[in-house]
C-alpha cells in the first residue's frame, strides 16, 4: 500500500540550531501539505503545495520556517533558528488532485524536540 | 509510545458497545468532511469521509452523520473494540482543495 514517507521520525536539536524534515508523498499526488501538531491539539496547516507551487503559506512563520518542493515531488521543511516553542509533531500529507474533494493521506510524522 | 492529546475530551466505552463522537465544525461553506483516527506516535489515519450533499454515509462498523443546519458532524462506531482506542479528529475542507481544518479531537478509551 502506498504511503507518505517522512524522515527522520524523531529529532532533538538545541535552540538556535537549524533543522530540516523531509517528505515523499504518494506517487502521483499533486497536493502536498505540511502540518504542525502541538501535543493535545489538532494538526494546523503550515504550508500547502500544488505541484511545485505554494498555494497557501499564510500560517508559516516565514522569519524562521521555509519549505520547498522543487520538482513537485518530495518536499523539505526547514526551521532556522529553532526555538523551544517549535517542539511539536510535524506531519506531511498528500492528496491526489486539488480542486476535487479527496482525502489527504498522512505520514507518520517527525517528532521535534528543541532543548 | 508517546501520548497524543493529553488533555483532550475523553469518551470511555465498554468493549462491544457503540461509540458516538461528536464534532462542531466552523464554516458553513465547508463542503467536504473527514474523520481521522490518530494513535500514539503516528500520523492521522483516514476513517471515512462525507460530502455536503449527503447527510449520512456508512463504512465498515462506522457511520458518519452530517447536520448542516447546526454545523455538526458525528462518528458512530459499532461494536467498539480495543483497537479503536485512539484520538479522533474531524476535518473540514473548504472551497475544493483548500486545506483541511482540524477540530480539537476526542480521545476514545475502550474499557475491557
Amino acid at each position: 500500500e502506498a504511503e507518505v514517507a517522512q524522515s527522520p521520525r524523531y529529532k532533538i536539536t538545541e535552540k538556535s540550531q537549524a533543522v530540516a524534515f523531509w517528505c515523499d508523498p504518494i506517487s502521483g499526488h499533486a497536493t502536498l501539505y505540511w502540518y504542525r501538531q502541538i501535543l493535545g491539539q489538532g494538526p494546523e496547516l503550515l504550508v500547502q503545495f500544488q505541484d511545485e507551487s505554494v498555494v497557501d503559506d499564510s500560517q508559516l512563520p516565514k522569519d524562521r520556517f521555509s519549505a520547498e518542493r522543487l520538482k513537485g515531488v518530495d518536499s523539505t521543511l526547514k526551521i532556522q533558528p529553532a526555538e523551544l516553542g517549535d517542539s511539536a509533531m510535524y506531519l506531511c500529507a498528500s492528496s491526489l488532485v486539488r480542486g476535487q474533494n479527496t482525502e489527504a493521506f498522512f505520514g507518520q510524522g517527525t517528532r521535534l524536540t528543541v532543548v | 509510545g508517546e501520548s497524543v492529546g493529553l488533555h483532550l475530551p475523553t469518551l470511555s466505552v465498554q468493549e462491544g458497545d457503540n461509540s458516538i463522537i461528536n464534532c462542531a465544525y466552523s464554516n458553513s461553506a465547508s463542503d467536504y468532511f473527514i474523520w481521522y483516527k490518530q494513535e500514539s506516535g503516528k500520523g492521522p489515519q483516514f476513517i471515512i469521509d462525507i460530502r455536503s450533499n449527503m447527510d449520512k454515509r456508512q463504512g465498515q462498523r462506522v457511520t458518519v452523520l452530517l447536520n448542516k443546519t447546526v454545523k455538526h458532524l458525528s462518528l458512530q462506531i459499532a461494536a467498539t473494540q480495543p483497537g479503536d482506542s485512539a484520538v479522533y479528529f474531524c476535518a473540514e475542507n473548504i472551497n475544493y482543495g483548500q486545506n483541511f481544518v482540524f477540530g480539537p479531537g476526542t480521545r476514545l478509551s475502550v474499557l475491557p
